[in-house]
């Protein structure tokens, strides 16, 4: 079953930028059946949409977010990656890449049915 | 963006109770309301989407119900493995958003 895996730095320094990469098996990110979402959690917190991209290079962000994000997909790595830039302690959270599924006759999306481990990111000089 | 609003924040219910979550989304979002079970340390768990379709996996004692702007996530039994915090999404339109949680515990 696909799987997906975040890799990146643990720590961040302010004002710099943090980056992650979501790695996925057992599937691929060329599926035209879903799109491929960050989300994070702050410390006992709700969870937080960043944005997701889709194979072909099609993006949304959260307008909260939108001037520092940056989301990418890779097919050949079959991977997609976040960057987030000028951190502050704000920042400091679990990170999670998902899995969003959409029906591609009708257009609708239907829930995140596969999700990574998460990864925790500390922003500290 | 469409807000989401969920009762209670937390629970505290015996093992076998009904349990019931509410989710309330500032506009109407039709049936594109998600639900997920978070379990202490773990990624998020997709449990219902489309309102009321049980995900593959997930024990029938769990259904969803709702459209339009009120949702209702019940557990039907409690059971011990379900202590977790339970978030709604609606998948209507972006920026996707998330309720603020319900944290269920054992009485």
């Amino acid at each position: 079953q696909v799987q997906l895996q975040e890799s990146g730095p643990g720590l961040v320094k302010p004002s710099e930028t943090l980056s992650l990469i979501c790695s996925v098996s057992g599937g691929s990110v060329n599926s035209g059946s879903h799109y491929w979402n960050w989300i994070r959690q702050s410390p006992g917190k709700g969870l937080e949409w960043i944005g997701y991209v889709f194979y072909s290079g099609s993006i949304s962000y959260s307008p909260s977010l939108k001037s520092r994000v940056t989301i990418s997909v890779d097919t050949s790595m079959n991977q997609f990656s976040l960057k987030l830039s000028s951190v502050t302690a704000a920042d400091t959270a679990v990170y999670f890449c998902a899995r969003d599924r959409r029906n591609k006759t009708v257009g609708f999306h239907y829930g995140m049915d596969v999700w990574g481990h998460g990864t925790t990111v500390i922003v500290s000089s | 963006d469409i807000q989401l609003t969920q009762s209670p924040s937390s629970l505290a219910a015996f093992v076998g109770d009904r349990v019931t979550i509410t989710c309330r989304a500032s506009q109407n979002i039709k049936n594109y309301l998600n639900w997920y079970q978070q379990k202490s340390g773990k990624g998020p768990e997709l449990l219902i989407s489309l309102g009321s379709n049980l995900e593959s996996g997930v024990p029938s004692r769990f259904s969803g119900s709702g459209s339009g702007t009120e949702f209702t996530l019940t557990i039907s039994s409690l059971q011990p493995e379900d202590i977790a915090t339970f978030y709604c999404q609606q998948s209507h339109s972006t920026p996707w958003t998330f309720g603020q949680g319900t944290k269920v515990e054992i009485k």
